[in-house]
């Protein structure tokens, strides 16, 4: 398994702001994702961040909005740039463990944009 | 039609009883099926996770895969109040340019009183 940190555990910001989000893991991986979990829904894939490569961001999500940073193995930021209310969510990254295909979770940031 | 169907429930149990959860899928590339449970304010966590069609068992859990059927099932035996919480299926393909990109279904609500 992998054990994944993230910073701030919450925030509350102010519209038009941004906030950078951090992920830590306890070891090095490949792959890593962003997800975000609005209230009382599941999770929607943000982007994939892979170490040396720009991120890949899925349908419905821009890198002036999101942009995100991969400088290692280990750890990578999500911006949530521009903030509105709409962005109030729960911002999850993930990891993909190189050998066994499981995915592990960090405990998420949870934003509340006023 | 969202590629991965799942009743969000809620689901109410007595103590001790054997809970059934379920989600079907459209997408034939998914190869990779997991359980997560995500307790409130918690990022998911790992349960259970399979490749291709048939059982695992994890001590009171067992997850089931019939790829011919597009279904998964995930039983939990002799539950438990520490049970409660929101149960996701996930799933992913084999490679290609979403690699690694897990689709969620909704999340069923699982209660488990004493």
């Amino acid at each position: 398994s992998a054990v994944i940190s993230q910073k701030p555990s919450r925030d509350i910001c102010q519209r038009g702001t941004s906030l950078t989000i951090q992920c830590q893991v306890d070891s090095q991986v490949t792959m890593m994702f962003w997800y975000r979990q609005q209230p009382g829904q599941s999770l929607t894939l943000i982007a994939t961040a892979n170490q040396g490569s720009e991120a890949t961001y899925e349908s419905g999500f821009v890198i002036d909005k999101f942009p995100i940073s991969r400088p290692n193995l280990t750890f990578s930021t999500l911006t949530v740039s521009n903030m509105s209310p709409e962005d109030s969510s729960i911002y999850l990254c993930s990891v993909d463990t190189d050998a066994y295909n499981e995915q592990f979770f960090g405990p998420g940031t949870r934003l509340t944009v006023l | 039609q969202k590629e991965v169907e799942q009743d969000p429930g809620p689901l109410s149990v007595p103590e001790g009883a054997i809970v059934s959860l379920n989600c079907t899928y459209s997408n034939s590339a998914f190869q990779y099926f997991m359980w997560y449970r995500q307790y409130s304010r918690k990022g998911p966590e790992l349960l259970m996770y399979t490749y291709s069609s048939g059982n695992k068992e994890d001590g009171r859990f067992t997850a089931q895969v019939d790829k011919s059927s597009k279904y998964i099932s995930l039983f939990i035996r002799d539950s438990q109040p520490s049970d409660s919480a929101t149960y996701l299926c996930a799933m992913k393909d084999a490679g290609g340019t979403s690699y690694g990109k897990l689709t969620f279904g909704q999340g069923t609500i699982l209660t488990v009183h004493p």
